[in-house]
């Protein structure tokens, strides 16, 4: 089993609507959890982490966290054609100083 | 300024050479990581450094030496390379492991 899986697509979805990304891992001891937004050719860039059960909302982006599921999840609200990228889940073992990254899922946001 | 820096952005060599890529952070972080990223795009840590130590070393050939002189720099140095080196090789740094890595813009490696 992967540490951290995603589903890769491509993901479409049209421009106005949320997107959905959802990531589970294998280490419970995981404390950290990050997702990454990489464009073609370019590096990853951190958009959002958390660390506690629930919600996390920052801007048209929310986090969710379910621990005991071992999933993790990233809305993206009224997406936009710009948000077309790959997002990467990361997960880091407290004390480990690891980020342990998913195969990311290609997102498509139709205008 | 760029927060974390790697040169070159473009390597070509070929097989058997030696090289080095070079990264600088400008961030104050205490921790920084190599990560080589494939043709699937998967993203996997190499090497990470946590004030000048090696703490995590994964399952990377000895070919591939990385030192960090101080903690705003971390090199990586490559002998004998081979065809399956290529790869896009991301420096990253963090402060401590709980608030995410920022990443340099990536150096291309083609190994012909």
């Amino acid at each position: 089993q992967k540490e951290v899986e995603q589903n890769s697509g491509p993901l479409s979805v049209p421009e106005g609507a949320i997107a959905s990304l959802n990531c589970t891992y294998s280490d419970r001891g995981s404390q950290s959890f990050f997702w990454y937004r990489q464009y073609s050719g370019k590096s990853p860039e951190l958009i959002m982490f958390i660390y506690s059960n629930g919600d996390k909302e920052d801007g048209r982006f929310t986090a969710q966290l379910n621990k005991a599921s071992q999933y993790v999840s990233l809305l993206i609200r009224d997406s936009q054609p710009s948000d077309s990228a790959t997002y990467l889940c990361a997960v880091s073992p407290s004390g480990t100083y690891k980020y342990i990254f998913g195969t990311g899922t290609r997102l498509k946001v139709l205008a | 300024d760029t927060a974390v820096s790697q040169t070159p952005k473009y390597l070509v060599t070929q097989m058997g050479n030696d090289k080095s890529i070079k990264c600088e952070q400008n961030l104050g972080h205490d921790t920084m990581y190599w990560y080589k990223q494939d043709s699937k795009k998967f993203l996997k840590i190499m090497f990470s450094y946590n004030n000048k130590e090696l703490i995590i070393n994964e399952t990377v050939p000895n070919r591939f030496s990385p030192k960090s002189p101080d903690k705003a720099h971390l090199n990586l140095h490559i002998n004998s390379l081979e065809l399956g080196d290529s790869a896009v090789y991301f420096c990253a740094s963090s402060q401590g492991d709980a608030q995410g890595s920022f990443f340099g813009q990536g150096t291309r490696l083609t190994v012909v």
